[in-house]
């Protein structure tokens, strides 16, 4: 069965320092992997995603992530956090069923990034 | 602007009341996704539609159900036999140019019971 997990509730960084929100996957075949963030009482954001090629993938707002296919890892990272970095984090893999765009989510990671 | 429109933003259901909620893109995707977020339980898909007439249960479908009549539209409907319909409610699409591209999302709508 194909699953994403992200081991972490709640990530705790200070403002300027690098942040890591971790996210680990199952599946079968070559997966599609994509990162959200959501605010409060907002819908979720695409912030970046890998399919296939180069293991670090540049996003939006600074957000890098790393894929390693031998770890079956694809963890989201920032070299400097900021306040307003703070939000909840979804990892996400596409399902098995080809075209159907249908993602398996991890349960999210809460990001607080203290001043 | 291009997106999608949820609404109401908070919605109020009484028990044994239909309710349901809008989902409005104007971003030409052929793909709608809804799924329900409860606290600490990630995204679950509850129902799906890759072309107008045509959609498909997720992992919760029992208790809702959806139209796809405008490719644009796509309304979900939490029937009385939900028993528990408390939960932030998402939509989603997704330009159906093979399942690389992301989902784009509204911004929720919350349903509480009276």
């Amino acid at each position: 069965a194909q699953s994403v997990a992200q081991p972490e509730d709640q990530v705790n960084v200070a403002e300027g320092n690098p942040l890591t929100v971790k996210c680990t996957y199952s599946v079968s075949g070559n997966p599609y992997l994509f990162w959200y963030v959501q605010y409060p009482n907002r819908g979720l954001q695409f912030l970046l995603k890998y399919i296939t090629g180069d293991n670090l993938v540049k996003g939006s707002y600074g957000f890098e992530a790393e894929f390693n296919k031998s770890q079956t890892s694809f963890h989201l990272k920032k070299p400097s956090a900021l306040v307003s970095d703070s939000a909840l984090y979804f990892c996400a893999v596409r399902a098995l069923s080809s075209n159907t765009g249908k993602l398996i989510f991890g349960q999210g990671t809460t990001l607080q990034v203290k001043p | 602007d291009g997106g999608i429109t949820q609404s109401p933003k908070y919605l109020f259901r009484k028990e044994g009341q239909n309710v349901t909620l809008s989902c409005e893109q104007n971003l030409n995707h052929d793909a709608m996704y809804w799924y329900r977020q409860d606290p600490g339980q990630g995204l679950r898909l509850i129902y799906y539609s890759q072309i107008v007439n045509d959609f498909q249960k997720g992992d919760i479908a029992e208790g809702y159900s959806v139209s796809r009549e405008k490719k644009e539209s796509f309304p979900l409907t939490v029937t009385s036999a939900q028993k528990n319909p408390t939960a932030f409610y998402l939509c989603a699409s997704r330009a159906d140019r093979g399942d690389r591209q992301p989902q784009h999302f509204g911004d929720g709508t919350r349903l509480s019971i009276l």
